[in-house]
């Protein structure tokens, strides 16, 4: 099973800043991952697939970059709306489909 | 516009068996399959398994092996997913998902909550 390793665990950051969030693979997962946010009381949803592709409708502002073993989400200038937790998962060797732990970004 | 709909909010007692539809609409169901997530209280997101509405076929993750069927209804566009033996553990909410053309999740249903309790 490939263990996907998340961090920071928790991010502080103000409105408008950049956020950097980070995610490990226990071995190499190529391009096949995948970001999400979570809000409270909601679903997760999809911003970006094959580690660097936008889903449709997601801000310009969301980048994802890494291949391999390690992978970044970027976002350039937080809105309010971004303060949620963020997972992510691979889907290079499965069974299982593994996700990360989770970051949560909060406001600073 | 691709919708997942879960039904309702459960609360069952430890040993039951607990049943979760999922309704799609906006796409052909029998072309993706339907994934299920489950998330305990205040943790992150663990696959249960998934089942290929075409034929049927299922694929479960290790942990929920032997106490978890996933089945898909090509009549009604409904995926299911039935726990059985449930413990205060299972205390969760359950998504469904669809994987579309690639193995990440898009969309999700809105989630079920269940909770056991004696």
């Amino acid at each position: 099973e490939i263990v996907m390793t998340q961090s920071p665990a928790t991010l502080s950051v103000s409105p408008g800043e950049r956020a950097t969030l980070s995610c490990r693979a226990s071995q190499s997962v190529s391009s096949n991952l995948a970001w999400y946010h979570q809000k409270p009381g909601q679903a997760p949803r999809l911003l970006i697939y094959g580690a660097s592709t936008r889903a449709t409708g997601i801000p310009a502002r969301f980048s994802g970059s890494g291949s391999g073993t390690e992978f970044t989400l970027t976002i350039s200038s937080l809105q309010s709306e971004d303060f949620a937790v963020y997972y992510c998962q691979q889907y290079n060797n499965w069974p299982p489909i593994t996700f990360g732990q989770g970051t949560r970004l909060e406001i600073k | 516009e691709v919708q997942l709909v879960q039904s309702g909010a459960e609360v069952k007692k430890p040993g039951a068996t607990v049943k979760i539809s999922c309704k799609v609409s906006g796409y052909t169901f029998t072309d993706y399959y339907m994934h299920w997530v489950q998330q305990a209280p205040g943790k992150g997101l663990e696959w249960m398994g998934l089942v290929d509405p075409e034929d049927g076929e299922t694929i479960y993750a290790e942990k929920f092996q032997g106490r978890v069927t996933i089945t898909a209804d090509t009549s009604t566009d409904t995926g299911n997913m039935e726990l059985s033996s449930l413990r205060s553990e299972d205390t969760a909410v359950y998504y469904c998902a669809t994987t579309g053309t690639g193995n990440w999740f898009d969309p999700w249903g809105q989630g079920t909550l269940v909770t056991v309790s004696s």
